[in-house]
């Protein structure tokens, strides 16, 4: 059973491009979570999704970030025009019921030129 | 509001015990999680404890909670050289879901 894959692994952007974040959960989980790492510290909520639907985007900067889940396919952060500070690891994590643990891909680490 | 505090930095000896604390503000917390990651890695789930217990134990690992004091620690029995990583601390939000709050992470590293 595959866990949550993240794609790139790593993504370099100039300042201006977009950047955009795939994340497969696990098999059979719908409920979608994704958190942003800035170096040297914790991990910080940005967005939880259910199939189609947007829970809660408290965590997402107001301009330029946006998440999806469609009923098909994997889980897309999108970056618009890109700033140096958007520089982080962006990890995805997926349950497969709302209470239940968290499991996390790999991440995308993405650089910004 | 919600926060998270841990100590940035612990060393030991390989085959000491390592203790990771972790204090916590959301006394709703239905879960509490220990997450380990090493260097370039995602976050290895190690652990969580329901909010009504006091302690698990699973292997080398052992979980305190203390609900009043809003304290909860990580127990590694007979530490070795892979345990060297961060260890993150989380607590799950009130709202009816589980957004997880991150601590900023334990650097342990063990030595010869």
């Amino acid at each position: 059973n595959a866990g949550v894959m993240q794609n790139p692994r790593h993504l370099v952007r100039r300042r201006g491009q977009e950047a955009r974040l795939r994340c497969s959960p696990m098999k059979g989980h719908s409920h979608v979570y994704w958190y942003r790492q800035l170096p040297e510290e914790g991990l910080k909520f940005m967005v939880y999704l259910q199939k189609e639907n947007i829970i809660d985007e408290s965590g997402m900067p107001k301009e330029r970030f946006s998440a999806e889940f469609p009923k098909e396919g994997p889980s897309i952060l999108r970056i618009q025009q890109v700033v140096r500070g958007d520089s982080a690891a962006y990890f995805c994590a997926s349950s497969l019921q709302l209470d239940q643990p968290q499991h996390f891909g790999d991440g995308t680490r993405l650089s910004i030129l | 509001g919600e926060d998270v505090e841990q100590s940035l930095f612990l060393s030991v000896r390989e085959g000491d015990s390592s203790v990771i604390n972790c204090t916590y503000t959301d006394s709703s917390s239905t879960y509490l999680y220990w997450y380990k990651q090493e260097p370039g890695a995602g976050l290895q789930l190690l652990t969580y404890i329901f909010s009504n217990m006091d302690m698990k134990q699973d292997q080398r690992l052992t979980v305190l909670l203390n609900k009043k004091d809003k304290h909860l620690s990580l127990r590694i029995a007979d530490t070795q050289t892979g345990d060297s990583a961060i260890y993150f601390c989380a607590e799950s939000s009130t709202g009816g879901y589980n957004k997880l709050i991150f601590g900023a992470g334990t650097r342990l590293a063990v030595h010869p």
